[in-house]
């Protein structure tokens, strides 16, 4: 397996656009993330889905964020529109189900609006 | 709430020496703790987990111990290198039994680790 595959990996935006993050989790797992990661703020979960549901989106900052799992295989997280404090990392994870399983973690797709 | 505090926010050894990075959680239903080791431009990956039911957990170089009464676990990177030079996450999670947070990782805040030669 590929694992955990974000696209795209940076991205450069004016403040008010709409920005699409996707994600495609490793085949097989349920459980998937979307974590945003600054330098003030550390690793912040921001939603997480079980089985394509969204499970807990209290970490979501405002209602301009929004994501969806549409299938198993794919999910997008959306900003709109963007502003310029929303510039951060943002990294989708997954696991599967059970004890000692790994969460694995794609390479992030870098937000930069300006 | 924090869930999961970690200490150092940044720490510099000298290669050869010991790291070590200490958390503490509060919620006693976790039942997982794993570290995660990040590197510029990457995503967190997994170094080392540890299960509540051993105080110890070793693979290489890197040590975890675990201290259920004190709800306390630290990572020992023994004759740290400079390729140890990351940033290090604790985190813990609730896997068993039933739940609306079961199988939400909960991340401490980070340790930048800088080993110099």
């Amino acid at each position: 397996d590929a694992g955990v595959i974000q696209s795209p990996r940076h991205e450069v935006t004016e403040m008010g656009q709409e920005v699409t993050l996707r994600c495609k989790p490793i085949s097989g797992h349920d459980y998937l993330f979307w974590y945003r990661q600054t330098m003030m703020r550390g690793l912040e979960l921001l939603i997480y889905f079980n089985n394509n549901v969204p499970i807990d989106d209290s970490g979501m900052p405002e209602d301009r964020f929004s994501a969806k799992m549409p299938n198993a295989s794919f999910s997008t997280l959306k900003i709109q529109p963007s502003e310029p404090r929303d510039s951060a990392v943002y990294f989708c994870a997954s696991r599967g189900t059970g004890l000692n399983t790994e969460a694995f973690f794609g390479q992030g797709t870098r937000l930069t609006v300006v | 709430q924090q869930q999961v505090k970690q200490s150092p926010q940044s720490l510099i050894v000298q290669k050869g020496g010991i790291s070590i990075i200490n958390c503490a959680y509060e919620n006693t239903a976790f039942d997982y703790f794993p570290w995660y080791q990040q590197f510029p431009g990457k995503g967190p990956a997994l170094l080392i987990a540890i299960r509540p039911d051993v105080s110890e957990k070793k693979e290489g170089r890197f040590t975890i111990s675990f201290n259920k009464s004190a709800k306390q676990f630290s990572l020992h990177i023994m004759d740290s290198q400079p390729g140890d030079s990351a940033t290090y996450f604790c985190a813990a999670s609730k896997y068993g039994g039933r739940g609306s947070t079961l199988g939400r990782l909960y991340f401490g805040r980070g340790t930048q680790l800088t080993v110099w030669p």
